[in-house]
């Protein structure tokens, strides 16, 4: 089955502790991108990534950084994280072509910092 | 990318047809107009997309406008399960990657 997968689906955790949350996709995918999601703010991307060791930032990169060593996998990580990166993440993936127009979600990731 | 324009809330019956319409009356000759939902906080799901001619696949129908400032939605039997928050989005040509999401249109299928 298709699929973008996240973990952890929830996690609660301490200002200044760094976490990794883990995005893995089966599609071969070239394009893999991170949005969070806040109420009344919609919507807003990280950070994304045309393919292997190629990433870029989006709108609201500060305090993440991500990786890309393989193209199924595009890890999203809080060096110290705060409590205004308290949110729910997701992680979405598609081909890089002019005739791709999905995009695939993962479930999304409950992020808590105390 | 031009703005878009969606009603907050929607209510409809269920098993009729859901009607969602979206403004876009800056829209340029390449951008394309994508719809998404979200249901309840899991990840948004892609339903269809169009740059001019009216579109249909098996979840929904895209009607375009002429002028292409407006488009509709089209779910024709809404069921409980496509109680959602559409999003209509409209971006620049296929393959544009940074999807910006604004409020969309909380749809509400009543039994």
């Amino acid at each position: 089955e298709a699929q973008v997968t996240q973990n952890p689906r929830y996690l609660i955790t301490v200002t200044g502790k760094k976490l990794t949350v883990t995005c893995s996709q089966n599609m071969n995918h070239e394009y893999m991108s991170w949005y969070r999601q806040d109420p009344g703010l919609g919507l807003r991307q990280i950070y994304y990534s045309m393919n292997v060791e190629v990433t870029d930032k989006g709108d609201v990169p500060e305090g993440y950084k991500v990786s890309r060593k393989e193209k199924r996998n595009f890890p999203l990580i809080l060096e110290s994280p705060s409590p205004n990166q308290t949110s729910l993440y997701f992680c979405a993936s598609s081909f890089a072509e002019d005739t791709s127009y999905e995009q695939y979600f993962g479930p999304g990731t409950r992020l808590t910092v105390t | 990318d031009a703005k878009t324009t969606q009603p907050t809330s929607m209510d409809c019956a269920e098993g009729r047809a859901a009607n969602l319409p979206c403004n876009h009356s800056t829209i340029s000759g390449n951008e394309y107009v994508y719809w998404y939902r979200q249901i309840h906080s899991q990840g948004p799901q892609y339903i269809i997309h169009g740059l001019k001619n009216n579109e249909t696949n098996e979840m929904a129908s895209l009607i375009i406008t002429e002028d292409r400032k407006s488009s509709t939605l089209i779910l024709p039997h809404a069921t409980l399960r496509d109680t959602a928050v559409y999003y209509c989005i409209v971006q620049a040509g296929a393959g544009s990657y940074q999807l910006t999401f604004g409020k969309g249109t909380k749809l509400s299928v009543i039994p």
